[in-house]
């Protein structure tokens, strides 16, 4: 079946510490994305990527990096850096259309990360 | 700068009643709009989408929305509430054109009372 796995789906880590939550998909689309979501404030974007070995910063890039290596993966780390990194990531990807157009972007089922 | 501004972060409604989400945008260029739904636990579901054409557009479901230039609106509708539409739903509109970003609103839990 073609989608989006993030791993692990729940992850535990001391403050201080680094951690990579792993972003895959079969989808052969060109576009990745990264968002937080915490209670009451919707999803937040950290970064994305339309194409290998490029990316942008979103609106909260603080704290946090990526790299896109390959086209299937855009695996995000959260450094130490990141004050406050307890929350609910999901990574999403797109297919780019030639003209702009903007089509779906399709949703991994998310990782709760929780810094203790 | 493009915004979704959603009404009422929690509604309820009774089993069988009408469904109604609001969700109203701002945006520089003509938008893209999106509903998606999450529940516990998940990652979000597309719904349904305006992109251009009909201003009334059909998803998954049984819900609808329709896009209203002049009242910058898209609101998500029901006619009949089932148990399995409690969740949270979140609406969205992209950004510049060119710069396929969406923006997402805060997003509103609907509760269905048996």
């Amino acid at each position: 079946d073609g989608g989006i796995t993030q791993s692990p789906k729940y992850l535990f880590r001391k403050e201080g510490q680094n951690v990579t939550l792993s972003c895959e998909q079969n989808l052969n689309h060109d576009a990745m994305y990264w968002y937080r979501q915490d209670p009451g404030q919707g999803l937040r974007l950290i970064y994305y990527s339309q194409i290998v070995n490029d990316f942008q910063k979103g609106d909260i890039a603080e704290g946090y990096s990526v790299s896109r290596e390959k086209k299937e993966s855009f695996p995000l780390t959260v450094t130490s850096a990141q004050k406050n990194p307890t929350a609910f990531y999901l990574c999403a990807s797109k297919k780019e259309g030639a003209t702009g157009y903007t089509d779906t972007q399709y949703f991994g089922p998310g990782t709760r990360l929780t810094v203790l | 700068a493009q915004s979704v501004t959603q009404l009422g972060s929690h509604v309820s409604v009774s089993e069988g009643a009408l469904v109604l989400l609001r969700c109203n945008y701002s945006s520089s260029v003509p938008p893209y709009l999106f509903w998606y739904v999450q529940y516990p636990n998940q990652g979000l579901q597309l719904l349904l989408k305006y992109t251009t054409g009909a201003t009334l557009v059909k998803g998954i479901n049984g819900f609808e929305a329709e896009f209203k230039k002049s009242e910058t609106s898209f609101h998500l509708t029901k006619p009949s509430a089932h148990m399995s539409d409690a969740a949270e739903y979140f609406c969205a509109v992209r950004t510049n054109f060119g710069n396929e970003k969406l923006t997402f609103g805060t997003g509103t839990r609907l509760t269905i009372i048996p």
